[in-house]
């Protein structure tokens, strides 16, 4: 079975400063990855999601994440955070080998940015 | 286009009580998954329906149930509540026949059910 992990589980940063958060999932030969942000009391909206194509994928509010494939990771990138980022982010990941497969979730990584 | 609607948004029930929970995806979704979520568990799979059929089923005890109906509104319910089942409880829907189509899930607000 997929599995995912998020290497840290929270992740400090000052407000313009750039920031990664880190994914790594098991291996498969194909897969759908997304990253998720939750806001407090929220349900979650999608950042971005990498089906196919370019491996640099570029999502809403100036995130972006880069599949790479021999090292099972899909880490998300924004070159300067804002306040506003402060959110817990979780990557997911769905099996295409054998279809409809739930998406699986890391366990998250909460994001704080401090002005 | 609504999005996806959960009801209610807050729940409070005591031990041994039963809970159903409401979802109503999004309009021509017919992909239904609910999830639980807990600080030390995560977001952890429950189930998924598809046209009115369950597909996918993670592993929960046989407490926790769901259906979906024929307008693709689903329903969760949890009997004899534990203490342990206090969560954020979040619906998603998706268009996706197969997941090798358009597989982006469309999350709801979540209720939040504490059982004391």
């Amino acid at each position: 079975a997929q599995s995912v992990t998020q290497l840290d589980s929270q992740v400090p940063v000052f407000e313009e400063a750039p920031v990664e958060l880190r994914c790594n999932y098991s291996s498969s030969v194909s897969v759908y990855l997304f990253w998720y942000v939750q806001y407090p009391n929220q349900g979650l909206q999608l950042l971005l999601k990498y089906l196919s194509g370019s491996t640099l994928v570029k999502g809403i509010n100036g995130f972006e994440a880069e599949f790479n494939k021999s090292q099972t990771s899909f880490h998300l990138r924004k070159p300067s955070v804002h306040i506003s980022d402060t959110a817990e982010y979780f990557c997911a990941v769905s099996d295409l080998i054998r279809g409809n497969t739930p998406l699986v979730f890391g366990k998250g990584t909460r994001l704080s940015v401090i002005a | 286009k609504a999005g996806v609607t959960q009801t209610p948004r807050y729940l409070i029930k005591t031990r041994g009580q039963q809970v159903t929970l409401s979802c109503s995806p999004i309009s021509g979704h017919r992909s239904v998954s609910w999830y639980q979520q807990t600080p030390g568990q995560g977001l952890q799979f429950l189930f998924e329906y598809f046209s009115e059929t369950q597909r996918n089923k993670g592993n929960f005890p046989g407490r926790f149930s769901g259906r979906q109906f024929s307008n693709s509104r689903s329903e969760m319910n949890v009997s004899t509540l534990e203490l342990g089942d206090s969560a954020l409880y979040l619906c998603a829907s998706s268009l996706a026949e197969r997941r090798t189509m358009n597989t982006e899930a469309f999350f709801g607000q979540g209720t939040r059910l504490t059982v004391v």
